[in-house]
């Protein structure tokens, strides 16, 4: 099984920064990893598929990139609603799997 | 407009079975995979089953195999979930899942339900 490690668990930044979230897969999967946000009582929301293409309707100060085992989720210009916790997924390999989450506190 | 409403969540005992529902609207159901995500309090998420569009193939994580069923009512647009012999380690929020893809037996997911809170307990 394909195991997804992301650093950090949890980040504090202010409005307008710049962060950046790590997503490792432990073998490659090509492209084949999505980003998730999900506030607080509420169900995930996919942003980013297939490692940069964003998902309609999501702000474009969202942007992933990598490939093979190593990916990136960078929000700009961080707003106020941007707090919540940002998921990975890889769906390159059955079983799908999740990373533990990084929780990004404004 | 896509929507996926879940239900069926509840209290239940060790040893216990519950049925959990997810009515979708906005689309067929039977040309997209469909997937449970469960998530428990405080924790990160764990894909538990899904069900291919098209057709009757379903998958299980390890941790639920024989004891959690998939399955899918095409007519009225309704996939379940039964789970048998729930144990503590069950008890978790349980999202239903749109694939993105209707080609993709293993997907990201573009549509979620609100959710339905399944509680083991003595």
């Amino acid at each position: 099984d394909v195991q997804m490690t992301q650093s950090p668990p949890a980040l504090s930044a202010s409005v307008g920064d710049t962060v950046t979230i790590t997503c490792r897969a432990s073998q490659g999967i090509g492209r084949w990893l999505a980003w998730y946000q999900q506030r607080p009582g509420k169900a995930p929301k996919l942003l980013i598929y297939k490692a940069s293409t964003l998902e309609t309707g999501v702000p474009s100060r969202f942007s992933g990139s990598g490939s093979g085992a190593e990916f990136t989720l960078t929000i700009s210009n961080l707003q106020p609603e941007d707090s919540a916790t940002y998921f990975c997924q890889q769906f390159e390999t059955a079983p799908l799997s999740f990373g533990g989450g990084t929780k990004v506190q404004i | 407009e896509v929507q996926l409403v879940e239900s069926g969540g509840d209290l239940a005992q060790p040893g216990g079975s519950l049925r959990l529902s997810c009515a979708a609207s906005g689309f067929d159901i039977n040309s997209y995979a469909m997937s449970w995500v469960r998530q428990a309090p405080g924790e990160g998420l764990e894909w538990v089953s899904t069900i291919i569009g098209g057709g009757d193939k379903t998958f299980y994580a390890d941790s639920v195999k024989g004891r959690f069923t998939i399955s899918r009512d095409n007519s009225n647009n309704i996939v379940s979930l039964q789970i048998d012999n729930l144990r503590a380690e069950d008890s978790a929020i349980y999202y239903c899942a749109k694939a993105q893809s209707p080609t993709l037996w293993v997907p990201a997911f573009d549509y979620w339900g609100q959710g339905t809170l399944v509680s083991v307990s003595s």
